[in-house]
């Protein structure tokens, strides 16, 4: 069964900094890949997803993650955070041939300091 | 309507309670999909619908757990004889058509169920 792993749980950062949150997953077979967010208060939303092609996709809010296959991982970048990027972001792994279920991260909570 | 309907938001039962949580997908989505989100973890997969058709509940942790989407629309997670351990917030999604690789899901708010 596949799994996905992020390592970072908690991060505080600085308006202006930059953010890379790592996710890792494990599975041998084809994957799509994506990142949710959740602000608080608020239900998932997608920020961005993998199917194939370039292995860098950008979503919304200035968002962007890289697909790296030999390293199975699809880590979330952003040059410059803002006070309103405070939220929970969870990755998430679909296996193309076990069913149409995701299977997230447990999330990694992000709190931008003004 | 616009978005994923559940209902209701918060739900306090006590042990051994039976409880039903109604979810409301987009209107013309054919999958339907329950999740269950511990406090501190990421959402848990319990069961999947196409249409009317339950055609994966692999999730579901015990069979106290039971899912149903009679017409292919509205769904309902029952739990019965609930313990503490099935605290959690129960999240519904839909998809218009297939799973998240066409067109993504719509989560709904989610409905946080306490036990105690």
């Amino acid at each position: 069964a596949q799994s996905v792993s992020q390592h970072n749980h908690h991060v505080i950062l600085s308006e202006a900094a930059s953010l890379e949150l790592g996710c890792n997953y494990s599975y041998g077979g084809t994957v799509n890949l994506f990142w949710y967010v959740q602000y608080p208060g608020q239900h998932l939303q997608l920020l961005l997803k993998y199917f194939s092609g370039d292995p860098l996709v950008k979503g919304i809010k200035g968002f962007e993650a890289e697909f790296i296959k030999s390293k199975f991982s699809f880590n979330l970048r952003k040059p410059s955070v803002q006070w309103s990027d405070t939220a929970e972001y969870f990755c998430a792994v679909n296996a193309l041939d076990a069913g149409n279920m995701l299977t997230f991260g447990g999330g990694t909570r992000l709190m931008v300091k003004p | 309507g616009a978005g994923v309907s559940q209902s209701p938001r918060y739900k306090v039962a006590k042990r051994g309670q039976d409880v039903a949580l109604r979810c409301d997908p987009i209107s013309g989505h054919v999958s339907l999909f329950w999740y269950q989100q511990a406090l501190g973890q990421g959402p848990e997969f319990l069961t999947y619908f196409q249409n009317e058709a339950q055609l994966d509940k692999s999730g579901l942790p015990s069979d106290r757990f039971f899912a149903e989407r009679p017409e292919g629309s509205v769904s309902t997670l029952k739990i019965q004889r609930t313990q503490q351990e099935d605290s959690a917030v129960y999240l519904c999604a839909s998809s218009l058509v297939g799973g998240p690789t066409n067109y993504g899901y719509t989560f709904g708010s989610g409905t946080r169920l306490t036990v105690v």
